[in-house]
């Protein structure tokens, strides 16, 4: 059973679009949320990440919106890039427990110039 | 610093035959765990440890064994390869302070035949 959900499999956006990902968890001990972005042959890197006492956090042209009672949260990417252009997979974990962390599935996000 | 190293990249095994994937970081991190990626499932946790001479299960670990003699070291030994563990292999370590940042090596592409 796959505890963190994310959709859409794949997106495709036009250069200064928005390209929205979204996620669902199940297990309410989470407390951890990470956005990881991974281009191909490389490994996963952190994007940004948020802690559910706060319902928005943004760095850049990236930002987490975080809706504790749903049990979701999304990436947004404001004026994407052709450079944007990879996977990216959203995660949860309790605090004290990152190194056990619980992926999403992967967004394969294409940017066309 | 090289961060996480990986080694190999690139592996074909005939099924029952047995290896091990290396892992080596130099950031001095406490925890390492080991996750495989496969298509449209995410990234999904084989084995982690917090320390040296500690390790623990992760989501998928029937196949798999893991030692951690060193804070540095942390292999990944298939014991009899099965087409099932046909997959990408990574590895990260992160700092006992968290929540921390994953870093991940560049993966060790499988293939049992």
């Amino acid at each position: 059973q796959q505890q963190v959900k994310q959709s859409p499999q794949s997106l495709i956006v036009q250069k200064g679009g928005i390209s929205i990902i979204n996620c669902a968890y199940e297990n309410t001990a989470f407390d951890y949320f990470p956005w990881y972005q991974q281009f191909p042959g490389k490994g996963p890197a952190l994007l940004i990440a948020i802690r559910p006492d706060v319902s928005e956090k943004k760095e850049g042209r990236f930002t987490i919106s975080f809706n504790k009672s749903a049990k979701q949260f999304s990436l947004h990417i404001m004026d994407s890039q052709p450079g944007d252009s990879a996977t990216y997979f959203c995660a949860a974990s309790g605090m004290d427990s990152s190194y056990k962390l619980i992926f999403g599935s992967g967004t394969r996000l294409l940017v066309r110039p | 610093n090289a961060g996480v190293t990986q080694t190999p990249k690139f592996q074909v095994l005939k099924t029952g035959q047995s290896m091990t994937l290396q892992c080596a970081q130099d950031m001095n991190h406490e925890y390492m765990s080991w996750y495989r990626q496969d298509p449209g499932m995410g990234l999904r946790l084989i084995h982690y440890s917090v320390g040296a001479g500690i390790t623990d299960q992760g989501e998928v670990p029937n196949g798999y064994n893991v030692s951690r003699s060193t804070t540095e070291d942390f292999p990944l030994r298939l014991l009899s390869a099965a087409p099932s563990q046909t997959s990408v292999y990574f590895c990260a370590s992160n700092p006992r302070t968290g929540p921390g940042e994953l870093f991940f090596g560049e993966g060790s592409r499988l293939t049992v035949l």
